[in-house]
């Protein structure tokens, strides 16, 4: 059974720091994992997808990479901005399954 | 434009009562999701629909319903709502096991 950890739970870190939360998965076997960024009481915003077959992908100020074979990705934050505060959800399609399974978030808030 | 919109977005309903939940997305896509967050913001899976078909049914109970007019829309009916129902639902599609565009949520309080 595919279980996801997010660490750290929360974050509070200055403006202008460069950051990395991180997301381990228990089954190596997953299509692809895909990082959310969710504001209070707001949807969930895509951010980035990566499949499994690739290593990294980049989007602006945000990396996330992925080690399959060890389970884990990790989000890299480059130059935060209090625009940046949200919760961030890691979230894996295991491979044959339609759904994805996620995360608890990491909570981040970046203060001027 | 809006790529997956839900309606309503804020539903306050009494215990036993039953109430639907609207899904529409303009992407294109040929699988939609329900997805519940619970108290703690916990996301998990309801129901997963392919080309109108139901794929995934995750240990829901009898009383929520998923329907799929057509592969532009998926709604979730809910008989005899209880207390525990309380949460924000998400909608969400994708294009197969591609990338899943989420929509606003409804948040369901259950008096």
């Amino acid at each position: 059974k595919q279980e996801v950890t997010q660490i750290p739970a929360a974050l509070s870190v200055p403006e202008g720091e460069n950051l990395v939360l991180n997301c381990s998965f228990t089954d190596s076997a997953i299509y692809n994992l895909q990082w959310f960024r969710q504001d209070p009481g707001k949807g969930l915003t895509s951010l980035l997808l990566i499949q499994s077959s690739q290593r990294e992908q980049t989007s602006g100020r945000l990396n996330a990479s992925l080690d399959k074979s060890s389970g884990r990705s990790t989000l890299y934050i480059a130059a935060s901005q209090p625009g940046d505060s949200a919760t961030y959800l890691c979230a894996v399609r295991s491979g044959g399954y339609n759904k994805l399974i996620f995360g608890a978030g990491t909570r981040l808030a970046v203060h001027p | 434009d809006t790529a997956v919109s839900q309606t309503p977005k804020y539903l306050v309903t009494q215990m036993g009562n039953d109430k639907s939940i609207k899904c529409e997305q303009n992407l294109g896509h040929d699988t939609m999701y329900w997805y519940k967050q619970d108290s703690k913001k916990f996301l998990k899976i309801m129901f997963s629909y392919n080309n109108k078909e139901l794929i995934i049914n995750e240990t829901v109970p009898n009383r929520f319903s998923p329907k799929s007019p057509d592969k532009a829309h998926l709604n979730l009916h809910i008989n005899s709502l209880e207390l525990g129902d309380s949460a924000v639902y998400f909608c969400a599609s994708s294009h197969d096991r591609g990338e899943q565009f989420f929509g606003p949520g409804t948040r369901l309080t259950v008096l």
